[in-house]
């Protein structure tokens, strides 16, 4: 299995653009999760998703980040519009079940200038 | 609600020497525990995971971990650091599985140091 894929890996965009992080789960999996990870605040979960269905966005920022998972074997993560302080790494994870094992993708380094 | 703490942000050892990272745990009901390796520009990788049955866990490249639930502890250990093992180290906890929605949550992490 390829793993979970994330793309694109690196992002460089401007204050104000939108900014899309797309994500393809291992298959199989049913739960999948995105985090944004920075050295303030560490790994923090942004949003959560249990057979395409969001269980808990109560970690997205604001109203500028959404995120939709219309089927089981991809996700998307936008940012609109994008801000300095949205600079990190995003990582998407899936899992089995919620309780089981996340495997994590390589990540998204987000540098928003 | 289920939380971690992990004590010590950054943990130096020489290679050769034992590792212990330290976790702590508060759940109200049975945890499921993990520890995750990140290693420098990658995504977090399962080391080792506790759910049920056995209280010592041992995980990939030589760690293992020991639930003791009157500790409410999870701490991770390897006899012999390897200059292989520097990365970061981060605890988490889940609830066992109710039937209802739950989420891991991440401890802030420890990174370790392998010196010569």
């Amino acid at each position: 299995d390829a793993g979970v894929i994330q793309s694109p890996r690196h992002e460089v965009t401007e204050m104000g653009q939108e900014v899309t992080l797309r994500c393809k789960p291992i298959s199989g999996h049913n739960s999948l999760f995105w985090y944004r990870q920075t050295m303030m605040r560490g790994l923090e979960l942004l949003i959560y998703f249990n057979n395409n269905v969001p269980i808990d966005d109560s970690g997205m920022p604001e109203d500028r980040f959404s995120a939709k998972m219309p089927n089981a074997s991809f996700s998307t993560l936008k940012i609109q519009p994008s801000e300095p302080r949205d600079s990190a790494v995003y990582f998407c994870a899936s899992s089995p079940g919620l309780a089981y094992t996340q495997y994590f993708g390589p990540g998204t380094r987000l540098t928003v200038l | 609600a289920q939380s971690v703490t992990q004590l010590g942000s950054h943990v130096s050892v020489s290679e050769g020497a034992l590792v212990l990272l330290r976790c702590n745990y508060s759940s109200s009901v049975p945890p499921y525990l993990f520890w995750y390796v990140q290693y420098p520009n990658q995504g977090l990788q399962l080391l080792l995971k506790y759910t049920t049955g056995a209280t010592l866990v041992k995980g990939i490249n030589g760690f293992e971990a020991e639930f003791k639930k009157s500790e409410t502890s999870f701490h991770l250990t390897k006899p012999s650091a390897h200059m292989s093992d520097a990365a970061e180290y981060f605890c988490a906890v889940t609830l066992s599985y109710t039937g209802t929605a739950s989420k891991l949550t991440f401890g802030t992490g420890t990174r370790l140091q392998v010196t010569l």
